[in-house]
This record gives C-alpha cells, structure tokens and sequence, in this order.
C-alpha cells in the first residue's frame, strides 16, 4: 500500500531549540496535514495544506506543502517543554475522501 | 478533538467475545471516519461513512469487523469473535463535508481495546 516515510523518528533537543521534520512518499497528494498525539489520547490537528507550495503558520509552527506535491516539511521553532509528544504528518491522495495515510511519527523530547 | 466522543476508553474483551465501539462525531459533522492504530505505529485507516452510508471500507477487514453509522444515533464499530490481534487502539473522526481540495478530520481520544 501506500507509505509515507517520515523523519526523524525520534528527536532529544533542548528547550529553546527549533526543530523541524519531514515526510516523503513516491506518491502525489493533494492535501498534506499534521498531527500532534499524546499518549493516551487522539491526535490533533495542527496544520492542513492544500497546495503545492503552500506555507502556512499557526503560532511558532510553520509547515510547507512541497513543490512536488510529494513531501512536506514541520518546524517547530523555540521549542517548550509541552511541545513533546508525537507528530504525525498525514497525506490524502486525489480522490480518496476521508481515507489518510499516515506516517508512523516523530517523537519528540524536549529537555528544559 | 474535544468534540468527538468516543466510548469506552477501554475495552478489555476474551478472545470469541464481541466488541462494541461508539463514536458521536463532532456537533455539524455528517462525515465519520475509523482508524486503528498499533503501538509505536501510525493510523491506518479502516473506514469511511457518512449517515446510513458505508462510503469507502477498504481499509476493513473482510471478517468479523463491521461499521454502521445511523440516521440517528452514534456511529458503532463492531468486532466479532475477537482475537488477540485486534488489541490496539481504534479512534474515530469526523469532518463537516469532503471537498475538492480535502477535508479536516477532528479525532476523538479513542477507544483501547485489550484482548485477553
């Protein structure tokens, strides 16, 4: 089936730091989304993307939707204790409604 | 997510015994959405309904799982027969209507089901 490949898979950084990660497929999407998931609860939607190109920011978060269509990248800049958690990026082929594939996440840990 | 509602949080069933999951979507969503999830993994999904509806159950599986989302009432993901494979995490979403360019799904915190 179809695969996101999604990196890091895991980050330690220190507090302050600014972060950013990707994901990759052979496939084109048209739409790209990212997820923040706790342990133990469902994932939130941080960011959706919806074109080629597109940058699109929500507080110290800016995501980017690639050229290809094929990849797109998270940064989180100035990193605090409470952005630890999972981060999923999420891609929705053309006319697939409702039926995202995932990547399988970055786990970040965020010293103070 | 503070708007889909799922029950249990946790399910714990005997292998044979049936699982029941409910999902209430987000107040003015028509559009629900189940996906599994296994440790240390991302969501994969298994499938998409709107009301009275099975749109796309392509990511289910051909036995023993089952989706209904009726005119009223929540949407039910139904696991016969379980066996201890289907031990995961199973969160439900939901969205307002699909659109050209895609739509946003708002998930639920999930229901983690043990299979003993």
């Amino acid at each position: 089936g179809q695969q996101l490949n999604q990196s890091p898979q895991s980050m330690f950084i220190q507090e302050g730091e600014d972060v950013s990660m990707n994901c990759t497929s052979s496939s084109i999407f048209n739409t790209w989304l990212w997820y923040k998931q706790d342990p133990g609860e469902g994932p939130v939607l941080l960011i959706a993307l919806y074109k080629a190109g597109e940058l699109t920011s929500n507080g110290r978060l800016t995501a980017q939707f690639g050229i290809t269509r094929k990849d797109s990248f998270l940064n989180i800049s100035a990193s605090i204790p409470s952005d630890v958690g999972i981060y999923f990026c999420a891609g929705q082929l053309q006319g697939s409604q409702g039926n995202l594939i995932f990547g399988k996440g970055t786990k970040l840990s965020v010293k103070p | 997510n503070a708007g889909v509602m799922q029950n249990p949080r946790h399910l714990v069933r005997r292998r044979g015994q049936e699982a029941r999951l409910r999902c209430s979507p987000m107040k003015g969503h028509s559009h629900v959405y189940w996906y599994r999830q296994l440790p240390e993994e991302g969501l994969k999904f298994m499938v998409y309904l709107q009301k009275e509806n099975i749109i796309d159950e392509s990511g289910m599986p051909k036995e023993r799982f089952s989706a209904e989302f009726p005119k009223e009432g929540p949407s039910i993901l139904r696991i016969q027969q379980v066996v201890r494979g289907d031990s995961a995490a199973y969160f439900c979403a939901s969205s307002r209507s699909t659109g050209r360019w895609g739509e946003k799904l708002f998930f639920g915190s999930g229901t983690q089901l043990s299979v003993l």
